[in-house]
């Protein structure tokens, strides 16, 4: 079975630094992307940025450039979003998803993580 | 202010159909697969519809999708309850490896 497994809910300060993990099993690791995407309470899906977990080329959304870091270790089949120094506008729920190269297709899913930032 | 307009909700009753549309541009859904994504309440989003129209295995007929020019359209025939959820398009745009998505559709089940 093809499953993307997020790691759990985390508790942060502002100004904290964190690093959310997304381990992909069931199917070969560097041929497909892996993308975050930000979901913020009661909002919509946006797009964060994505990783070719080959080479750990990235791209990320102009929103997103600067404030967060996206990699990869394909060793071990995961991928990481980090900051070094979180705000209370990043508390939102963070999945990831193996994307289509050509498709763009975003299947699976991470469970998703829920990132909460507060003082 | 998302990249793909979506309307905000739609309804109807059990057994009656849907359409959710989604418009973009020539940078995003003019030149790039369309998919679908469900969100049931309190979970992560699920492929419905992927390369405008197919369906992956597991997914009722019931969803189908299709897309001409800029703009793309999700249909739901046969109403159910357990159709209530957010509904998002979602496609590339500009850069190799770049994602945009609708601003979402609640779908109610009157």
């Amino acid at each position: 079975e093809v499953q993307l497994v997020q790691s759990g809910a985390e508790v942060k300060k502002p100004g904290e630094s964190l690093r959310l993990s997304c381990k992909g099993s069931g199917y070969s690791f560097t041929d497909y992307w892996i993308s975050w995407v930000r979901q913020m309470p009661g909002k919509g899906l946006e797009w964060m940025g994505t990783i070719d977990p080959r080479d750990s080329y990235t791209n990320y959304s102009p929103s997103f450039q600067g404030h967060v870091t996206i990699s990869a270790d394909k060793s071990i089949t995961t991928a990481y979003l980090q900051w070094s120094s979180l705000k209370a506008s990043d508390s939102a729920m963070y999945y990831c998803a193996r994307v289509g190269t050509v498709t763009k297709k975003g299947d699976p899913w991470g469970q998703g993580t829920l990132v909460t930032v507060s003082s | 202010q998302s990249v793909l307009t979506q309307p905000p909700s739609v309804s109807a009753a059990p057994g009656q159909k849907v359409t959710i549309s989604c418009s973009g541009s020539s940078s995003n859904i003019g030149n790039n697969y369309v998919s679908w994504y469900q969100q049931l309440p309190g979970t992560a989003p699920k492929l419905l519809i992927y390369e405008d129209n197919k369906r992956p295995s597991g997914i009722p007929d019931r969803f189908s999708g299709s897309k001409s020019g800029t703009s793309a359209t999700l249909g739901i025939t046969g109403l159910q309850t357990g159709d209530e959820a957010d509904y998002y398009c979602g496609t590339g745009d500009g850069s190799l490896s770049g994602w945009v998505f609708g601003g979402g559709t609640r779908v109610t089940v009157l």
